[in-house]
């Protein structure tokens, strides 16, 4: 199975500051196939980007994603609060489809 | 708008068998994409389970094969999840969600908390 290493476990961040995660994978992965999700307490993921750019309907510009083979990072250009959640990358090139272990971002 | 709704026990009793139920509105669970089922433990692990696709055939984690079967019943637009001699490590949030193949979770259900415990 692809491992995902996601990275920082936790950011802490003021608002408006800029934040990113990295997930890096053991394997390379089609970035068609590499989505971002943002599941807030209580309530189940949604999805924010999808095939490693592309932001899903709704979606402030503010989110965005990057990357390629085997290393991918996912940005929040300034932070609100209402974006306090934990993030979690997913890929699904190859069977099984796995997930990063979250980042959780807090406000100052 | 295409809902997806999990239900099932809260409580199931180590060794025994696990069910849900998921039932899907807004959209014909044989029209297309591939229905699955994820599970996030505490500490957010989060865990895709396996899926059914539009045409019945599974897929499932590796991880779960002996242990795991999705089946549905397309009469009623639901599909289940059966997780057999459970222990308290499958105490986790159960959801079931949308997809195709590779491309992204696009829809999920709220989820339920199953907990097992003697």
């Amino acid at each position: 199975a692809i491992v995902l290493n996601q990275s920082p476990s936790s950011i802490i961040a003021s608002q408006g500051e800029k934040v990113t995660i990295t997930c890096r994978a053991s394997s390379s992965i089609s970035s068609n196939y590499l989505h971002w999700y943002q599941q807030k307490p209580g309530a189940f993921p949604k999805l924010v980007i999808y095939s490693t750019s592309y932001r899903a309907s709704g979606v402030p510009s503010r989110f965005s994603g990057s990357g390629s083979g085997t290393s991918y990072s996912f940005t929040i250009s300034r932070v609100e609060a209402e974006d306090v959640a934990t993030y979690y990358c997913q890929q699904g090139s190859s069977n099984p489809f796995t997930f990063g272990s979250g980042t959780k971002l807090e406000i100052k | 708008e295409i809902q997806l709704q999990e239900s099932g026990p809260g409580l199931v009793k180590p060794s025994q068998s696990l069910s849900l139920t998921c039932s899907v509105t807004g959209y014909t669970i044989t029209s297309g994409y591939d229905w699955s089922w994820i599970r996030k433990f505490p500490g957010n692990k989060m865990e895709w389970m396996g899926y059914i696709s539009n045409s019945g055939s599974t897929n499932y984690n590796p991880s779960l094969k002996i242990r795991i079967s999705i089946t549905r019943d397309t009469s009623k637009n639901q599909f289940f999840l059966q997780l057999n001699s459970v222990t308290t490590e499958d105490t986790a949030t159960y959801y079931c969600a949308r997809g195709h193949y590779g491309y992204p979770f696009a829809y999920w259900g709220q989820g339920t908390l199953v907990t097992v415990s003697s």
